[in-house]
């Protein structure tokens, strides 16, 4: 079956980094995507990975190793407004998206 | 660019009732719309892929009677949920991709909250 793992919850502090993993394995692999969620919104875009290696954007980072079928989203100079659920989605074969269950990351003072 | 409306917003109804959402690609055409739905602390489950011109194909434990989709035109997708019950409220958000780009990368539209009363 087809299986998207990714912490359920993190905490970590203003100011700081954290990083989120995500382990996936899916039919075929057509990239690899990480989307942020607030409370009661939509998810927006945040990166989009196919090939091997790290991809910067601002204070957001994102990796993908597709040997190991491995991802993280890297979160530098971290901000109360960075408290939200981060969802990693692969897309298989198909090119449908597979949905992780989300990390709830919890920004404190 | 890439801008996806839904309305309505939120929408409280009795039970047994219809209710109809719109998702609307604004700026650009989207031969594939997406619906999901999402239950408290939990991911999105998509529900059904759709075509425009062609019939919605419904994830496994779908009720294609119960979720009707409709994809008239190519900005515009409509779920209707029929004889809607109290278990069906959830967040529903549908997505609309640009099949031009490579990665098939989705769209959010800001989702629809229902409650069921």
């Amino acid at each position: 079956g087809q299986n998207i793992d990714q912490p359920t919850e993190m905490t970590a502090t203003e100011g700081a980094i954290v990083q989120i993993n995500c382990t996936y394995q899916t039919s075929g692999f057509n990239g690899l995507f990480w989307y942020q969620q607030h409370a009661g919104e939509a998810p927006t875009f945040l990166s989009y990975n196919v090939l091997d290696g790290l991809e910067e954007k601002g204070r957001f980072s994102s990796f993908l190793s597709r040997s190991k079928g491995y991802s993280y989203l890297l979160l530098k100079e971290l901000q109360m407004k960075d408290s939200a659920s981060y969802l990693c989605a692969v897309l298989d074969s198909n090119y449908q998206l597979i949905w992780g269950a989300g990390t709830k990351l919890i920004i404190k003072p | 660019g890439a801008v996806v409306s839904q309305h309505p917003s939120w929408v409280i109804c009795k039970s047994g009732t219809s209710v109809k959402i719109e998702c609307r690609s604004l700026d650009f055409q989207a031969t594939t719309m997406f619906w999901y739905r999402q239950f408290p602390k939990q991911s999105l489950m998509l529900m059904a892929t759709s075509n425009e011109g062609s019939k919605a194909t419904y994830e496994q434990g779908v009720e294609k009677d119960k979720f009707l989709i409709n994809h008239a035109s190519l900005t515009l997708s409509t779920l209707t949920v029929t004889s809607a019950h109290p278990e069906d409220s959830s967040f529903y958000i549908c997505s609309a991709s640009l099949l031009a780009l490579s990665y098939n990368e989705q769209f959010f539209g800001p989702g629809t909250r229902l409650t069921v009363l």
